[in-house]
Parts: structure tokens; sequence; C-alpha cells
């Protein structure tokens, strides 16, 4: 059974840099039939999408978000990567790290998530 | 990208069904059929409960069903049990921009 577990600072200093990693096991991080995705839900609100990673390394991010994300796969640590660019206190959240299925454009497994919050 | 629109709450007795909406537009709703819902539990990771539109993944209770008319997707909970008490979330694929997902403002589900 393919398991997510996310990992990083849980504390961000104002206009530095997030980065999380995202490790997976019990299965390939390698297939045509899905893909990676990060999201994240900041504290008492809904869920957002952050940008997702094809394997062919093809990028889409939110609008919103898009001058400050990058979000990339290093096959031989089997990890998908998140880093968000300036951060501020609005970028306060529980990070989710998630498979999606390619096909049907949902996200069948997902991470435990990771809590950063962003405080001088 | 505007959130998809939910109700803020929705409540039902055990036993009966009740219904979630969930309203787009015709870049992502209307215009997909990749619509999928997702079931939060207070600190808790989201789990699929629908996805494209109506279909179950394996293991979710057959109480919980999927469907959608024009740019509003629903989904119904039959039976309602106090286990389904959490929060609902639906998302949709959009090209409106570039491709990606829209959420829906999310719905809190009260068993009485």
């Amino acid at each position: 059974q393919l398991q997510l577990q996310e990992s990083g600072p849980g504390l961000v200093k104002p206009s530095e840099t997030l980065s999380l990693s995202c490790t997976v096991s019990g299965g390939s991080i390698s297939s045509s039939h899905y893909h990676w995705g990060w999201l994240r839900q900041s504290p008492g609100k809904g869920l957002e999408w952050i940008g997702s990673v094809y394997n062919s390394g093809n990028t889409f991010y939110n609008p919103s978000l898009k001058s400050r994300v990058t979000i990339s796969v290093d096959s031989s640590k089997n990890q998908v990567s998140l880093r968000l660019t300036s951060v501020t206190a609005a970028d306060t959240a529980v990070y989710y790290c998630t498979k999606v299925i390619s096909f049907y454009f949902y996200m069948d497994v997902w991470g435990k998530g990771t809590t950063v919050a962003v405080s001088s | 990208q505007s959130a998809l629109t939910q109700p803020a709450s929705v409540s039902g007795s055990p036993g009966q069904s009740i219904t979630i909406s969930c309203t787009g537009t015709s870049s992502d709703v209307g215009g997909y059929d990749f619509v999928s819902w997702y079931q939060q539990y207070p600190g808790k990771t989201p789990k699929v409960m629908i996805y494209a539109v109506r279909n179950r993944p394996s293991g979710v209770s057959n109480r919980f069903s999927g469907s959608k008319s024009g740019n509003t997707a629903s989904l119904t909970i039959s039976g309602l049990q106090a286990e389904d008490e959490a929060d609902y979330y639906c998302t949709s694929y959009t090209s409106s921009i570039t491709p990606l997902y829209v959420f829906g403002t999310g719905t809190k589900v009260t068993v009485l």
C-alpha cells in the first residue's frame, strides 16, 4: 500500500523560503497512471490546491501562488518536493502531499500533513 | 479562481438522507465529469468518498452517492449515521486559466 510522509521545518520566518519533502513508500514514484500534488489548509479554513507535478516533469500551479512555488520530483530519493518563497503569515497552514489519479483527477492517497507556521 | 459554493452546514437525524450541493461554473463542474468529494474529521486527513461525479472508491460505503446536473454537483448520504458527522469538500478539475483544481467552501454535516 503506497504511503506518503511529509517532512520539513514546522516554523519559517516571514520573507524566507518554505521547503517541504514528501517521501513515497510502498509503491513506485513513477507511473503514467498517477501524478503528485501539494495542497494546504489554513487554520479553520478549507482546502487549497497549490500545484501538481507529473512524472514527465511537467508542473501546474495555482495562479495565486505561481510566482512563488516550485514543485519537483526526485525519483532517486522517492521524494516530491515543495518550495514556497517569500512566505507571510498567510502561508501558515497544514501542508498535504497527495497522489493524484491522472485519468480522473482525484486525490486517492494523502499524507498525514505537516503543520507550518510562519512567524518571526 | 473562485471557490465552488457549498452550504456551510447540513444536518439530519440518524437514518435520514441528506444532500450537499456544490455549485460552480461551466469552466469547472459543468464542463468536466471530474468532480470528487472528500470527508474530513477534525484534525484528520481528508479521505476521498466519490470521484468522477458518481464513482465510489473501494471500501467506501454505498450510503454515499454522487450526481451532477449542469453546474451543480451533489453528494447524498443515505441512512445517516453518527460516524458521518464531519466536514465535506467537493473539488473539480478546471481549465479556466491553467489546468488546476478548485475546491468547495466545505460543508459541516451534523447528525442530530
